[in-house]
């Protein structure tokens, strides 16, 4: 059966310092992967996707990148954090055009 | 712009009661509908998908799907205080590899 992981679970950074984060993928092979950013009382906003190792596609301008050096692995990283960039980040993963299933989450707090 | 619209609640439902969950959408060529369960603090977790019109049931949930009207709803059936999270619904249109989701509807179940 298919797992996704992420870590950290959660993280306190202060401003303008950098961020990793990582996702993993067990049990698929090509996946589709997402990151999303959920703020508080506030709706999923998709930030990046990738189809496929090195394509990224982002969807919002901002100072966050992403990298998907191995197919069933995708970072989430910024070289300068904003109290802003706080939230839950989700990745998530499907088969192509099929049903998108989340990671656990990391917790975001940029003081 | 596509959009998923959702009343944000909080809708409450004594427990044993039937909950109504809905949500519209404007892209008319949107082919696969979703709902996600989650949980304060936790990530979206799948109950059910549909792609046609009419109902689908799987357990004590029915997803309803009206694409005409532009509507998929769901139901809960003999509703538990477990059942008490936000529902996410998320839509993908014809050709495009990503998910729409509304803002969700909290739902709280009274004992």
């Amino acid at each position: 059966s298919q797992t996704i992981h992420q870590w950290p679970a959660t993280l306190v950074q202060p401003v303008g310092s950098p961020l990793s984060l990582e996702c993993t993928v067990e049990g698929t092979s090509n996946p589709n992967l997402y990151w999303y950013r959920q703020a508080a009382g506030r709706g999923l906003q998709l930030l990046f996707y990738s189809v496929g190792i090195g394509q990224i596609s982002s969807e919002v301008p901002q100072n966050l990148s992403a990298s998907r050096p191995q197919d069933r692995q995708f970072i989430l990283s910024s070289k300068k954090l904003l109290l802003s960039d706080s939230g839950f980040y989700l990745c998530a993963w499907e088969v192509a055009g099929d049903t998108q299933y989340f990671g656990p989450g990391t917790r975001l707090t940029v003081l | 712009q596509k959009e998923v619209e959702q009343n944000s609640g909080p809708l409450s439902v004594p427990e044993g009661a039937i909950a109504s969950l809905n949500c519209t959408y404007s892209d008319r060529g949107s082919q696969s509908f979703f709902w996600y369960r989650q949980y304060s603090g936790k990530s979206p977790e799948l109950i059910m998908f549909i792609y046609s019109n009419g109902d689908k049931e799987d357990g004590r949930f029915t997803a309803q799907l009206n694409k005409a009207s532009q509507y998929v709803s769901l139901l809960i059936r003999d509703s538990q205080p477990s059942d008490s999270a936000t529902y996410l619904c998320a839509v993908r249109g014809g050709s495009n590899y990503k998910l729409t989701f509304g803002k969700g509807t909290l739902l709280t179940v009274n004992p």
